[in-house]
């Protein structure tokens, strides 16, 4: 079941923050978020997994709420390299069912 | 190391045709993951490989089909081409299954003409 995200565009300018959230129907064990720019591959950012804690680095971080079967991901002082489409991907049973992942965020920030 | 190495990376082909892309994992790499990317659709989930075995398959007709082999190199097989499945090809390399980073490789860009 495809994981939404919302939303599902925004534009910022530098300096400013944002969050994209993701949220599914089912039960997750895990979140996974990655970041694409335009003609290259998807990068992952971070995996947050049932029980665990809050990870970030630097300036963007992201929250997984077991209960709600939602996660957010927080962009603080965004900056142009922040720019790209943010998509989050999620696993119900780890190793049983595959990585799926949402429609996309697409995330602009201008100077 | 080498990353993900998909070819060819661009292919144009006409109605009613098949095609097979490739997907190269990074060495070590076990499991492998097909996704296709069209505008406004995000990823969607083809099929996930592990140990020459499919442990997965999305919600795609039978005319799409994969495998994998032994040196976890895998290929995705599309037949009888429809204008719909224009699409960039995306295969992800993950070290196992189940929550672990994947890295994705380039992508094969398909055209049905």
């Amino acid at each position: 079941q495809q994981p939404v995200q919302s939303p599902q565009a925004v534009i910022l300018r530098e300096g400013e923050d944002a969050v994209i959230n993701c949220s599914s129907s089912k039960a997750l064990y895990s979140v996974h978020w990655y970041r694409q720019k335009h003609g290259e591959a998807p990068v992952f950012l971070m995996i947050l997994l049932k029980g665990g804690e809050q990870k970030g680095h630097e300036k963007i971080s992201a929250s997984f709420n077991e209960k709600k079967q939602q996660s957010s991901l927080y962009l603080t002082a965004s900056q142009l390299s922040y720019s790209g489409t943010y998509f989050c991907g999620t696993e119900i049973y780890p190793g049983n069912t595959p990585l799926v992942f949402g429609k996309g965020t697409r995330l602009s920030v201008i100077a | 190391k080498a990353g993900v190495t998909q070819t060819p990376r661009y292919l144009i082909k006409t109605r009613g045709q098949q095609v097979t892309l490739s997907c190269s994992p990074i060495s070590g790499h076990r499991s492998v993951s097909w996704y296709q990317q069209t505008p406004g659709q995000g990823l969607q989930f083809l099929f996930e490989y592990f140990s020459e075995t499919q442990r997965n398959k999305g919600n795609f007709p039978g005319r799409f089909s994969g495998r994998q082999f032994s040196n976890s190199r895998s290929e995705m097989n599309v037949s009888t081409l429809e204008l719909g499945d224009s699409a960039l090809y995306l295969c992800a390399s993950s070290l196992t299954l189940g929550n672990t980073e994947a890295f994705f490789g380039q992508g094969t860009r398909l055209t049905v003409v």
